[in-house]
């Protein structure tokens, strides 16, 4: 399968500082990632779809101020939490499909290891 | 609204034993359903169900969908400690989005 890399595995801010987290494709061009988070023992929730190029694509009730979507290359994408608060702490999560899956109808995604992000 | 329940919400077995997960799903335009592994980071991807009545199995796992039912399971035989994990299933709506419910966490005791 396909590689995602996720960068930073986690990490610890302060409250009121903002976190990036960078999504990458390693093997193949995502043209479409997506964004999840997911609560202690809870499921994965997803955020946001981000398209190269383009505006990402909120859920309802995601803050699309707070949590700021990039996505300017075919293997980059970047979520930053702007004024992190400890409510904000969780396990973030990134996936994809390849751009040659681009008219698949059926194909599994492919998830980075994840940011466990703690807010103090 | 779109929504996937799994059930049960956690289960503990001993080695050896045959356990089943349930995940029944209302998703419009379903495409398929997913099965996937999470242990302490990323899911890891086990199958994809498209079609009603097919089993798939690898190893000592399998799956079969019911498209007339909305509902898969996902049965472990000979269950090891290695096999503890939250396992969560997805539905696909459309061409990507992937519903997921809560997971089963499954624990083996040795």
């Amino acid at each position: 399968g396909a590689v995602v890399s996720q960068h930073p595995s986690w990490v610890i801010c302060k409250s009121g500082t903002s976190v990036k987290i960078e999504c990458r494709s390693l093997d193949f061009q995502a043209t479409t990632m997506f964004w999840y988070r997911q609560f202690p023992k809870q499921s994965l929730m997803l955020m946001a779809t981000s398209n190269e190029g383009s505006k990402a694509t909120y859920e309802q009730g995601v803050e699309k101020d707070k949590f700021l979507i990039n996505h300017a290359s075919l293997t980059l994408s970047t979520l930053t939490v702007t004024s992190a608060h400890p409510e904000d702490s969780s396990f973030y999560i990134c996936s994809t499909k390849g751009i040659q899956d681009k008219e698949a109808l059926n194909t599994e995604a492919f998830f980075g290891q994840g940011t466990r992000l703690t807010v103090v | 609204e779109d929504k996937v329940v799994q059930s049960p919400l956690s289960l503990v077995v001993h080695e050896g034993d045959t356990v089943t997960l349930n995940c029944s799903y209302e998703v419009t335009n379903f495409r398929s359903l997913l099965w996937y592994k999470q242990e302490k980071k990323a899911p890891t991807f086990l199958f994809m169900l498209t079609s009603s009545g097919i089993e798939k199995k690898s190893g000592r796992l399998s799956s079969i969908l019911d498209k007339k039912e909305l509902f898969s399971i996902l049965n472990i035989t000979a269950t090891q400690t290695g096999d503890s994990a939250v396992y969560l299933c997805a539905g696909i709506r459309g061409t990507y989005k992937y519903i997921f419910g809560t997971g089963t966490r499954l624990k083996v005791l040795a």
